[in-house]
């Protein structure tokens, strides 16, 4: 069975302090990789994807991650977070047949 | 504006009583999503939709329906909602079945007494 792990309920980081939001998954089979944002009250965002290709990628707002097949991994990194940064992250998978499947999420808190 | 929208937002009913919760996006998208978010379990798909007719069971069916007789609309209907089906609903949708960027609704907020 495909899964996904957030092994950080929470991160606390002051504000212009690097972050990394770890993102681990399961499958068997080739899979696509997104990261989401959810803002207080609102719906998710999709801040970036992985589909093929170069295993480096760039998404909206300054953040990235990096897919590493070998560490079945998919961490989300931003250099310089800001107070508007704070938000819950989600870390997804999907597979060829178009499930998408959730990890439990990450609440990032920047303080001041 | 491209949008997905959800209605209602909020709501409160009882145990046994027949609800709906309407999904539309004007973007015509082919494919189309429900999910559940609960806390500490992140969103579980519920049914999914790849085009008008075609619909699949994700993660979490059981006590939901789904139908797609238009490509904008993709209706949830509780039959005989129960307490557990307390939880905060969203509606997706996207292009080019789910590689494309999935647009999400603002979320149900639904509770079962």
């Amino acid at each position: 069975a495909q899964s996904v792990t957030q092994l950080d309920s929470q991160v606390p980081v002051f504000e212009e302090a690097p972050v990394e939001l770890r993102c681990n998954y399961s499958s068997s089979v080739s899979v696509y990789l997104f990261w989401y944002v959810q803002y207080p009250n609102q719906g998710l965002q999709l801040l970036l994807k992985y589909l093929s290709g170069s295993t480096l990628v760039k998404g909206i707002n300054g953040f990235e991650a990096e897919f590493n097949k070998s560490q079945t991994s998919f961490h989300l990194r931003k250099p310089s977070v800001h107070i508007s940064d704070t938000a819950e992250y989600f870390c997804a998978l999907m597979d060829s047949s178009y499930k998408l499947i959730f990890g439990s999420g990450t609440r990032l808190l920047v303080r001041p | 504006e491209a949008q997905v929208t959800q209605n209602p937002r909020y709501l409160i009913t009882v145990t046994g009583k027949k609800l709906t919760v309407t999904c539309s996006q004007n973007m015509n998208h082919e494919y189309m999503s429900w999910y559940r978010q609960d806390p500490g379990l992140g969103l579980r798909q519920i049914y999914y939709s790849m085009n008008v007719e075609v619909t699949d069971k994700g993660d979490v069916p059981e006590g939901y329906k789904v139908s797609r007789k238009e490509k904008r609309n993709f209706p949830l209907i509780l039959e005989s909602p129960s307490p557990n089906q307390t939880s905060l609903y969203f509606c997706a949708s996207s292009f080019g079945g789910a590689q494309g960027t999935q647009y999400f609704g603002p979320g149900t907020r639904l509770l079962v007494l």
